[in-house]
């Protein structure tokens, strides 16, 4: 699998950021997201497309289907402003754990 | 809580080899397979590997197969990283993790991460 992920994503403080992770027939794969602030290791905000670790906010939510899946991020906070990254397990593909290339949220 | 602790940085001559451990708890440690991903300065995730610490059983991103070693010790619920033949684009920061359930695909604690600076 090849994903694409838009470079950049701008948002106001509680407005709503979506996050998009594109590949052919993605909505067939678990899609996992992951948040990483600068300085600091990747966190696991959002598994299996649209499943939510304990301790994230109900803020983060996700979904998937077709050859889209989205991260979304609704009333983003100054603290949301981090890097995300998509990432999917394909058997077909070297390496099977496959990132995508990640998205800057900034938060105006 | 489930805790990943990695070793400190490391400085290294191009040709040479960097071992990066990582140290578990808070789990039972052959439950779970641990992952190795690095991220290069300014760029995103690389997944490189990952060891099943019951079986010893391995598994290596081709990219890296033939230069990249991960083993374990079951006695003291650590894994080693160990990568040889190093040259400048081997500078990253390297992460181990957790598989976040069983036989799931995804991962779930990460470490800190371990600067590796590969300089002459």
């Amino acid at each position: 699998s090849v994903l694409t992920q838009p470079p950049s994503v701008s948002v106001a403080p509680g407005e709503t950021a979506r996050i998009t992770c594109g590949a052919d027939n993605i909505g067939n794969e678990n899609v996992h997201w992951y948040q990483q602030k600068p300085g600091q290791a990747p966190v696991l905000v959002v598994y299996d497309d649209s499943d939510r670790p304990s301790g994230i906010p109900e803020r983060f939510s996700g979904s998937n289907s077709g050859n889209m899946a989205t991260l979304t991020i609704t009333r983003v906070e100054a603290g949301d402003e981090a890097d995300y990254y998509c990432q999917v397990w394909d058997t077909r593909s070297d390496p099977n754990y496959v990132f995508g290339p990640g998205t800057t949220v900034t938060v105006l | 809580q489930v805790q990943l602790v990695q070793s400190g940085s490391e400085v290294k001559k191009p040709g040479a080899s960097v071992r990066v451990s990582c140290k578990t708890s808070g789990y039972i440690f052959t439950d779970y397979q641990i992952h190795w991903v690095r991220q290069a300065p300014g760029e995103g995730l690389e997944w490189m590997g990952w060891i099943n610490p019951k079986s010893g059983d391995t598994n290596y991103a081709e990219k890296f197969r033939g230069r990249v070693t991960v083993t374990r010790d079951t006695s003291i619920n650590t894994v080693y990283m160990d990568l040889s033949s190093l040259h400048s684009d081997d500078t990253a920061v390297y992460y181990c993790a957790k598989e976040g359930g069983h036989n799931k695909d995804y991962f779930d604690p990460w470490g800190l991460g371990t600067q590796v600076t590969v300089s002459s």
